[in-house]
């Protein structure tokens, strides 16, 4: 089944103790990036990745990380959380060059204390 | 800057009768816009897009039109199920940037 998997899908933590998010797709998709939702903000895209070992910031990069070394992983990287990152996370993957369709995963739910 | 807006956080219809929601954005750069539907514990799933030089993309009961020079798109639902009962966001790309609306909550109510 074509999917796009994550985990945790719920984290709870303490401001400062770095975590990761982890999202693989099984599609060989060249694109993967990640979303933060929050209420009245919508979808904010964090960071994407065009193809292996190649990353750029998306709207809202500051306090995440991210790395693209292999085609179907892309995992999110929190070096210090802190409480406004509390959120609820996606990743999508899209087949081409930021293709008209992404494939999104079922969301992390991230609470930072 | 939000730069794709949906006004109405929520709509409620009757099953059987059209949902209409709308969007809005401000860069005329925008070169693709997507409709997506999100269940509550889910991730957003792909609805229906339409390109920039259309202004009209249907799909059997979903129909999106486009007015670039009021930079305002819609979602026509018919008939509404409640099935349809979901957030739907409206997003907008150009180049590698996606930006998406804060969503609305369509209830079809049978």
């Amino acid at each position: 089944e074509a999917q796009v998997t994550q985990n945790p899908r719920y984290l709870i933590t303490v401001t400062g103790k770095k975590l990761t998010v982890t999202c693989s797709q099984n599609m060989n998709h060249e694109y993967m990036s990640w979303y933060r939702q929050d209420p009245g903000l919508g979808l904010r895209q964090i960071y994407y990745s065009m193809n292996v070992e190649v990353t750029d910031k998306g709207d809202v990069p500051e306090g995440y990380k991210v790395s693209r070394k292999e085609k179907r992983n892309f995992p999110l990287i929190l070096e210090s959380p802190s409480p406004n990152q509390t959120s609820l996370y996606f990743c999508a993957s899209s087949g081409t060059l930021m293709g008209n369709e992404q494939f999104f995963g079922p969301g992390t739910r991230l609470t930072v204390l | 800057d939000q730069q794709v807006k949906q006004n109405s956080p929520s709509l409620s219809v009757q099953e059987g009768r059209i949902s209409i929601l709308n969007c809005d954005y401000t860069n005329s750069m925008f070169d693709y816009f997507l409709w997506y539907k999100k269940y509550p514990a889910e991730g957003p799933t792909f609805l229906i897009s339409i390109s920039s030089i259309k202004d009209k993309n249907e799909d059997g009961r979903f129909t999106v039109f486009l007015n670039k020079s009021a930079k305002h798109l819609s979602l026509h639902i018919v008939p509404s199920q409640p099935g349809d009962s979901a957030v739907y966001f409206c997003a907008a790309r150009v180049n590698n940037d996606m930006r998406f609306g804060a969503g609305t909550r369509l209830t079809v109510k049978p």
